[in-house]
């Protein structure tokens, strides 16, 4: 069964440097997402694309994050100057598209963790 | 405003017993939706409802939605060891946000 994959699984780095984290969605989907979780706390929206363009974004979603689809499969997120409070778990979602009720598939998750 | 407040916060049950959550939410919802999440795992898609039904069944999880309450409920019966770990409910409004919005969920231990 078709699923999202995320890497990396685990990344740790210092306040102020640059992480890109990466997804790659299921084959024909076409409407792509960022969640994240910090421990303890709810899953919260960050940004969907669509078209190769942000669809929707949230107040989390501030100028120091980014989304791009490089080359047709890879899905990335890039946090450019890192803070304590970014460290969270990140989920990418993907979902086929057409209906709005269709399902969201969400990835394994990468553990971001920054001293 | 809140959107997908779970409760119980946490359950604990033995093997065998069914397991009730439930979800209460504050706006128009186009779908609800109920996720798992093994501990500090990803998020696993278990069962979808419309706005327009009221029931839904996908092996031993049952998931009622009463849109008039703004609740939804979901039950595992038969529970095993394997079905611990930690329930969310995501709503996708009716208008406005179209991504999902989490409760803060429900944990879920069954001792073997």
């Amino acid at each position: 069964e078709p699923e999202v994959t995320q890497t990396p699984s685990h990344q740790v780095t210092q306040m102020g440097q640059e992480v890109i984290l990466r997804c790659v969605p299921i084959s024909n989907h076409l409407y792509f997402y960022w969640y994240r979780q910090i421990l303890g706390q709810k899953v919260e929206f960050l940004v969907s694309f669509y078209n190769n363009e942000i669809s929707e974004k949230s107040e989390i979603f501030d100028d120091q994050f980014s989304v791009e689809r490089p080359d047709g499969s890879n899905f990335t997120l890039k946090i450019r100057s890192t803070k304590l409070e970014d460290s969270a778990m990140y989920f990418c979602a993907s979902r086929a598209g057409g209906a709005i009720m269709e399902t969201q598939y969400f990835g394994p998750g990468t553990r971001l963790l920054v001293l | 405003s809140q959107q997908g407040e779970e409760d119980p916060q946490a359950l604990s049950i033995q093997e065998g017993e069914n397991a009730t959550m439930n979800c209460s939410y504050k706006t128009s919802i186009n779908n609800l939706q109920w996720y798992r999440q093994n501990s500090g795992r990803g998020l696993v898609h278990l069962i979808l409802i419309r706005s327009n039904e009221r029931e839904k069944h996908s092996g031993r999880l049952r998931v009622t939605l009463d849109t008039s309450k703004k609740s939804s409920s979901l039950l595992i019966t038969a529970s095993r060891a394997a079905d611990t770990a930690s329930y969310f409910c995501a709503t996708l409004m009716d208008t406005g946000r179209r991504a999902l919005t989490f409760g803060s969920g429900t944990r879920l231990q069954v001792q073997p």
